[in-house]
């Protein structure tokens, strides 16, 4: 099974900021490899999927990277909306594996 | 617009049956599969099961392999999620997913999540 390790799993910032997450998969998923936000109480929302491709609708400030094993969401300018956790998912030859989230907190 | 609803969550004891439904509209529904998606109280996600948009394929994780079965019902627009020998861990809300693509990879729309709890 594939595993993604996801860092950090708490990341403070404040408005304004830049922010990085960071997925790494245990074996190469190419670029195979979803975002998603989830809000308490709420489900999850695809911001980015095949490791790049921003989702209709979702601000441009969200951007993803990556390939094979390392990727990342990166957020430019955090907005107060922004504060949420989020999570990596790989979906390479019909398996499936969500990172363990990062949560995006006020500093 | 897409609306995925999910039903069937209830408290039930360990080693017992439940049977989840999701009612959908307003897509395609016979040329996506779907996906549940499961979240124990505080922890991450985690994929339960995915089905082929004709129902020929489904796919398991070890978790559940064996004990969980996902079915549809296309002239219904519903998917089904039968949980057999439910244990304490299965504790979670149940979210059904639509997926992009008729084999399965990722979802872009999510019901708002059924709760199960699995206690004595």
């Amino acid at each position: 099974d594939i595993q993604m390790t996801q860092y950090p799993s708490i990341l403070p910032a404040f408005v304004g900021d830049r922010v990085t997450i960071t997925c790494r998969a245990s074996q190469s998923i190419s670029n195979w490899l979803a975002w998603y936000q989830q809000k308490p109480g709420k489900a999850p929302k695809l911001l980015i999927s095949d490791a790049s491709s921003l989702e209709s609708g979702v601000p441009s400030r969200f951007s993803g990277s990556g390939s094979g094993t390392e990727f990342s969401l990166t957020i430019t300018t955090l907005q107060p909306d922004d504060f949420a956790t989020y999570y990596c998912q790989q979906y390479f030859n019909f398996s499936w594996a969500f990172g363990h989230g990062t949560k995006v907190e006020f500093k | 617009q897409v609306q995925l609803v999910e039903s069937g969550g209830s408290v039930v004891q360990p080693g017992k049956s439940l049977k989840l439904s999701c009612a959908t509209s307003g897509f395609g529904f016979s040329r996506y599969a779907m996906q549940w998606v499961r979240q124990a109280p505080g922890k991450g996600l985690e994929w339960v099961a995915v089905i082929s948009h004709d129902g020929s394929k489904m796919y398991y994780p070890d978790s559940v392999k064996g004990r969980f079965s996902c079915s549809r019902d296309n002239s219904k627009n519903t998917v089904y999620l039968q949980m057999n020998s439910l244990r304490i861990e299965d504790s979670a809300v149940y979210y059904c997913a639509k997926d992009v693509y008729g084999s399965g990879s990722f979802a872009d729309h999510w019901g708002q999540g059924t709760p199960v709890t699995v206690s004595s």
